[in-house]
């Protein structure tokens, strides 16, 4: 069974770096895209970004360009979600996910569990 | 962008009534417009893709219609697991986006 692991939640200070994983298994990992998305508490979601495994073409939202950093490392089936100063706003709900096989389309199929991130003085 | 709006924000409905929620893109999307299921505390779930076609596992009672610019989700007879918040999200170019949801709720 395909499944997306996130890490665990992160309690954090304005100002600190973070980094977040997500790890696929149960399926050739170069073969789809990975993404993530944001919920902020009590709101929709948000498409930020999106990254090929296989060889590391990154797409960002306009939103979100510049004030995230998405990567992978192959070996390890493994992306991230990274900030170099979180923001009080950067509290949310983050959610990994697999870009469905079918390549004329984005439409996502397999979703992580969820990285809580709360940023606070 | 392109920009997804739909409609209602939210909805009141009973077991077993036909439920349906509506999405509108601010361009034209062909036939690249998805459904997703999100219950409180869980990750969405893949219901709808393509407009119509209906993901692996999901019950009958979910159907998917439209193209270009104006979508529907119907639910025939709503179930109490359906009680949920629905998004559609368009899936034809980068970056892509989502509608604001459609939380249903018990009436």
């Amino acid at each position: 069974e395909v499944q997306l692991v996130q890490s665990g939640a992160e309690v954090k200070k304005p100002g600190e770096s973070l980094k977040i994983s997500c790890q696929g298994s149960a399926y050739r990992f170069t073969k789809n895209w990975i993404g993530w998305v944001r919920q902020m508490p009590g709101k929709g979601l948000e498409w930020m970004g999106i990254i090929n495994p296989g060889d590391s073409d990154t797409r960002y939202s306009p939103s979100f360009q510049g004030q995230v950093t998405i990567s992978v490392d192959k070996s390890i089936s493994t992306a991230y979600l990274q900030w170099r100063s979180l923001k009080a706003s950067d509290t949310a709900m983050y959610y990994c996910t697999r870009r469905a096989e079918d390549i004329t389309t984005w439409t996502i199929d397999y979703w992580g569990q969820g990285t809580l991130v709360t940023v606070s003085s | 962008d392109i920009q997804m709006t739909q409609s209602p924000s939210s909805l009141s409905a009973s077991v077993g009534d036909r439920v349906t929620i509506t999405c509108r893109a601010s361009q034209y999307l062909t036939k690249y417009l998805n459904w997703y299921q999100q219950k409180p505390g869980k990750a969405p779930e893949l219901l709808i893709y393509s407009a119509s076609s209906l993901q692996s596992g999901v019950p009958s009672r979910f159907s998917g219609s439209g193209s270009g610019t104006d979508f529907t989700l119907t639910i025939s007879s709503l179930q109490p697991e359906d009680f949920a918040t629905y998004y559609c999200q368009q899936s034809y170019s980068l970056p892509s986006t989502f509608g604001q949801g459609t939380k249903l709720e018990i009436k």
